[in-house]
């Protein structure tokens, strides 16, 4: 069955440092890997979706990085901002891209 | 670009009552549509998802019970509420593409 775990848990930084937060899966053999936002009381907002064949992507001040045989992939903020602030949640699909399993998240702080 | 609705947004229950929330999604056919629970501090727990009309597969066992009557609309229901069923739900389509879509979430209080 296929975990997947999120490190840290929390994280506050104050506005212009570069983070990274990772995410870690136990099973190997998936269709892709997504980031997401979530703020307070809201949806998720897709980021980045990396497919299984790829090894990262980039879009704005973020990357998203992918080592399938290792289980881990990482989000790079570059230069955070306030509004940066939320929680941020990875997911990955099977081999059917049907079903998402995300991790618990990292709820990120941004201190003016 | 899709879009999904869904409501109420906000629900206080009593424990035992019934409840029904619906999705419905536009700019789309024949999606694979989700109910997600999330509850405080928690990540995502998939409930249901169906991949057509009258097609249902649920992941984990409870009182809740799914039904999409319509391409285009999701139901989730219960006949009587569990103080454990408080929490966040989301209803999130998959089209062509690869991403998962959300609406913007309905939050259930069992009281």
């Amino acid at each position: 069955k296929q975990e997947v775990t999120q490190i840290p848990a929390a994280l506050s930084v104050p506005e212009g440092e570069n983070l990274v937060l990772n995410c870690s899966f136990t099973d190997s053999a998936i269709y892709n890997l997504q980031w997401f936002r979530q703020d307070p009381g809201k949806g998720l907002t897709s980021l980045l979706l990396i497919q299984s064949s790829q090894r990262e992507q980039t879009s704005g001040r973020l990357n998203a990085s992918l080592d399938k045989s290792s289980g881990r992939s990482t989000l790079y903020i570059a230069a955070s901002q306030p509004g940066d602030s939320a929680t941020y949640l990875c997911a990955v699909t099977n081999n059917y891209g049907q079903n998402f399993v995300f991790g618990p998240g990292t709820r990120l702080s941004v201190l003016p | 670009s899709q879009t999904i609705h869904q409501w109420p947004a906000t629900l206080v229950q009593p424990v035992g009552s019934p409840l029904s929330l619906e999705c419905t999604v536009e700019g789309t056919s024949n999606p694979n549509l989700y109910w997600y629970r999330q509850a405080a501090g928690r990540g995502l727990q998939l409930l249901f998802y169906s991949v057509g009309i009258g097609q249902i597969s649920s992941e984990v066992p409870q009182n809740l019970s799914a039904s999409r009557p319509q391409d285009r609309q999701f139901i989730l229901s219960s006949k009587k509420l569990l103080l454990s069923d408080s929490g966040f739900y989301l209803c999130a389509l998959t089209a062509s593409g690869n991403t998962i879509y959300f609406g913007e979430g309905s939050w259930l209080t069992v009281v």
